[in-house]
């Protein structure tokens, strides 16, 4: 099975930290995404990567950067954590598509609750 | 990327037949229409995908027409497990260059009732 981790299920900060968010993937996907998922928005990609150091901007990146030093975890930091970004975080990963392939399938991490106080 | 829409939410009864249909007006040669469950406080979980026609597996049938221009998921008899939300996905097969993004739309929320 197919397994993404996220660090934490629930988590607490103060406005202005730094927060580092995990997640780590078990099947050698090379594509990796973060996502907000908050009530009335749906689900929105902050940013994903599609190689180990590569990194591209989704719908909502402002406030938030990633790291992507090895295959298999995708960091995404706060780097001054506010209140606005008290949210649910979803990390998934998928294959590459190949050519002559379908889109492939993404498999999502349980998620992580994230409150800024 | 195509934008997708679906309604925001639908009752239905146990044992009944669900169809949720999505419009993709926009969709490309080369992209797929994939389709995710969400259950509360989890993340989304595969379904079904297809390209067009239909396609069928032990969840859901997926019926895309002749101009893929919006497909129907369907789900057969339904049970109060099946209440969830629903997200309609349309894009990124092989050729977009960016390893296939994922962009989900507002989803349905189909709700069960006994």
């Amino acid at each position: 099975d197919v397994k993404v981790t996220q660090s934490s299920r629930y988590l607490v900060k103060r406005t202005g930290e730094k927060v580092f968010l995990e997640c780590v993937q078990d099947m050698d996907h090379e594509n990796m995404f973060w996502y907000r998922q908050d009530p009335g928005l749906g689900l929105r990609l902050i940013y994903f990567s599609y190689d180990v150091k590569m990194k591209e901007k989704g719908d909502i990146p402002e406030g938030y950067s990633v790291s992507r030093e090895k295959k298999e975890r995708f960091s995404l930091i706060l780097e001054s954590a506010s209140t606005n970004q008290t949210s649910m975080y979803l990390c998934a990963s998928s294959l590459y598509p190949r050519t002559g392939e379908e889109a492939t399938e993404a498999f999502f991490g349980q998620g992580t609750r994230l409150t800024v106080v | 990327l195509a934008k997708t829409t679906q309604p925001i939410s639908m009752d239905s009864y146990e044992g009944q037949e669900v169809n949720i249909t999505c419009s993709h007006n926009n969709i490309a040669t080369n992209d797929y229409i994939t389709w995710y469950q969400q259950f509360p406080s989890q993340g989304p979980r595969f379904i079904i995908q297809g390209y067009k026609t239909k396609v069928t597996n032990e969840v859901a049938s997926l019926f895309i027409p002749a101009d893929r221009k919006s497909s129907t998921l369907s789900l057969p008899r339904v049970s109060l497990s099946d209440t969830a939300v629903y997200y309609c996905l349309v894009g990124d097969g092989p050729i977009y260059n960016q390893g296939g993004k994922l962009i989900f739309g507002q989803g349905t929320e189909l709700s069960v009732k006994p």
